[in-house]
């Protein structure tokens, strides 16, 4: 049981490069989640999933596109990086309606955008 | 909308000291509220959580209580260790599965 697992852990972009993140999960979990975490900021959500199939925008979703063809994977995708997406990335997910239940995260991406 | 303020820190303390990170939170409804730890180069994990008023969260001697009537919940530790090292975060989720999270505060214990 892996848990959530994000690939790639490290990448550096130029200005208006386009890239893929990927979140997996093995916990069937049905909420999947995107975040960014800059100092001092906390965790923003950017985009999240109810449901293989379904997305929807959150806190900061702006220059960020997202997709969930399978209930497993929620990729975030970035079309045209620029600096200000410089950030570590976590992607979470959580099993089920009613806001009692804790998220669980994957060991984040960090994305520097130059 | 929701949201949650926690102390900012940084905090030093020194080994077996006594720990409380402050977190109070602003909600229209009734919210579940964690505590979420980040050890370095790591995700966040799940620390505690308290689902209801006057209920204490508890693990690895880490408490919390919900709080109604002062909107807190406090983090406290009676006697901190080198490994509790980390960035503690304060959260609230509602009913939608919408987790807000406060700004973080570090911690550091020295030996």
């Amino acid at each position: 049981n892996a848990g959530v697992t994000q690939t790639p852990k490290f990448r550096v972009l130029k200005t208006g490069q386009s890239m893929t993140l990927l979140c997996a999960q093995d916990m069937n979990h049905e909420y999947m989640y995107w975040y960014r975490q800059d100092p001092g900021m906390g965790l923003r959500l950017i985009h999240y999933s109810v449901g293989e199939g379904t997305t929807a925008k959150g806190e900061v979703p702006d220059g960020y596109n997202v997709s969930r063809l399978k209930k497993q994977n929620f990729l975030l995708g970035l079309e045209s990086a620029a600096p200000s997406q410089t950030s570590v990335y976590f992607c979470a997910s959580t099993v089920n309606w009613g806001g009692n239940y804790e998220q669980y995260f994957g060991p984040g991406t960090r994305l520097t955008v130059t | 909308g929701d949201s949650v303020t926690q102390m900012e820190g940084p905090v030093t303390l020194s080994e077996e000291a006594f720990l409380t990170i402050n977190c109070t939170y602003t909600a229209t409804g009734y919210p579940s509220l964690f505590w979420y730890v980040q050890y370095p180069g790591e995700g966040l994990q799940l620390l505690l959580k308290a689902t209801k008023a006057d209920d204490k969260g508890s693990n690895k001697g880490f408490e919390a209580t919900y709080r109604k009537e002062t909107t807190s919940f406090h983090l406290e530790k009676g006697s901190v260790q080198v490994s509790d090292s980390a960035v503690y975060f304060c959260a609230l989720s509602d009913y939608n599965n919408d987790m807000r999270f406060g700004a973080g505060t570090r911690l550091t214990v020295k030996p």
